[in-house]
């Protein structure tokens, strides 16, 4: 199975600023990639998949890049309700794996 | 608007079964694949097992295959999770989840707690 690390485990950003996440495969998922966001007590929300489109509704502070092994969730200018736990997936093979998550909260 | 609903979940004893439903709203459920994932307390998330949008395709994470079944009823709009032999570990919230590749429409979850 391909094995999803996301660093780091926690980010202390503070309201304004930008957040980097990471998301490395264990082999090339091409760009078959998705984050989610997931606030407490809420199932989680689609955000990106291809490793870029945006999902319907998603702000554009929110932008994906990468392919390959490697991938990057970019939140420009985090706002309140940003602060949440983020997901990678990827569904070039199955079974389908997330990563660890990478929770980002206020500093 | 487009949701999905997730019933069934309970405190049930090791070695018990408990069957979890799906009830989707607001768009065609005929033509759209569907997922169970599930996150363990404090944890992540952690895919269990897929349907194609005709029934007739099944995938499971190694985990649940053999003792859990994932089956559909496009006439009623509803995905089932049949858990057999349930153990501590499948102790979670199951969310029902919309998608073939990236999962775009999740429910809210329901709990099960496997505790004697």
């Amino acid at each position: 199975e391909i094995v999803m690390t996301q660093s780091p485990g926690t980010l202390s950003v503070s309201p304004g600023e930008s957040a980097t996440l990471s998301c490395r495969a264990s082999q090339s998922v091409i760009r078959d990639l998705a984050w989610y966001q997931q606030t407490p007590g809420q199932g989680p929300t689609l955000l990106i998949y291809d490793a870029s489109t945006r999902a319907t509704g998603i702000p554009p502070r929110f932008s994906g890049s990468g392919s390959g092994t490697e991938f990057t969730l970019t939140i420009s200018s985090l706002q309140s309700e940003d602060f949440a736990v983020y997901y990678c997936q990827q569904y070039n093979k199955w079974p389908r794996t997330f990563g660890q998550g990478t929770k980002v909260e206020i500093k | 608007q487009e949701q999905l609903v997730e019933s069934g979940g309970a405190v049930v004893q090791p070695g018990r079964a408990l069957r979890l439903s799906c009830a989707a709203s607001g768009y065609t459920f005929s033509s759209q694949a569907m997922h169970w994932v599930r996150q363990p307390p404090g944890k992540g998330l952690e895919w269990v097992a897929f349907i194609s949008y005709h029934g007739s395709a099944q995938y499971y994470a190694d985990y649940v295959k053999g003792r859990f079944t994932i089956s559909r009823d496009n006439s009623k709009n509803t995905v089932s999770l049949q858990m057999n032999s349930l153990g501590a570990e499948d102790t979670a919230v199951y969310y029902c989840v919309r998608g073939f590749r990236y999962m775009d429409l999740w429910g809210n979850g329901t709990t099960v707690i496997v505790s004697s």
